[in-house]
């Protein structure tokens, strides 16, 4: 089954520990993408990636990184997490030249405290 | 500032009524406008997109009509249907910041039976 999925679901964890949410994919999608959503906001990108070592920040990156290995995984990376990062978050993929049709992720809803 | 996607947060409407779900924005520099539809617990789906030099596209029991004029978008669901209830959200891509996404508040519709 064509899919992106994340891990874990759910992570509730304190400030300041390190923390990785991993995102795959296996539609050998070039572009990949991090989003926070939070009430009232919409989501909003963090980071995205257009292929294997090729990342470039959204609109918030502040206080995440990312990295592209692989082409199938995306991992999202909280060196120092803070509670303003508690949130919703979502991976998603897409063909080249096909950025608009992005595949979603289940989600990872992380509690900072 | 420049405002993205501002929704109406809120739609009612009966089965096998028409849906019309609107987006206002304020930046002139997208090159696509693409509606995602989110149902409780996933993440967005893509629906169908439309490139800034369009006036109207159609899907399958969709469409989404373009007034750059006023800056209005707007996403029509003909005869809606119980599964149509979720949140709808308009997002842009702006040429100028490569292939990043700008994701409104959205509309939550909700369909009676």
């Amino acid at each position: 089954e064509a899919q992106v999925t994340q891990n874990p679901r759910y992570l509730i964890t304190v400030t300041g520990k390190k923390l990785t949410v991993t995102c795959s994919q296996n539609m050998n999608h070039e572009y990949m993408s991090w989003y926070r959503q939070d009430p009232g906001l919409g989501l909003r990108q963090i980071y995205y990636s257009m292929n294997v070592e090729v990342t470039d920040k959204g609109d918030v990156p502040e206080g995440y990184k990312v990295s592209r290995k692989e082409k199938r995984n995306f991992p999202l990376i909280l060196e120092s997490p803070s509670p303003n990062q508690t949130s919703l978050y979502f991976c998603a993929s897409s063909l080249l030249g096909h950025y608009n049709e992005q595949f979603f992720g289940p989600g990872t809803r992380l509690t900072v405290l | 500032g420049e405002s993205v996607g501002l929704h109406l947060p809120t739609l009612s409407v009966q089965e096998g009524d028409n849906s019309i779900i609107n987006c206002a924005y304020s930046n002139s520099a997208s090159d696509y406008f693409i509606w995602y539809k989110q149902e409780s617990g996933k993440g967005p789906q893509f629906i169908i997109d439309i490139r800034s030099n369009m006036d109207k596209r159609q899907g399958q029991r969709v469409t989404v009509l373009l007034n750059k004029t006023v800056k209005h978008l707007s996403l029509q669901i003909a005869a809606t249907q119980p599964g149509d209830s979720a949140v709808y959200f308009c997002a842009e891509k702006r040429w100028h910041t490569g292939n990043q996404f700008y994701f409104g508040t959205g509309t939550s519709l909700t369909v009676i039976p």
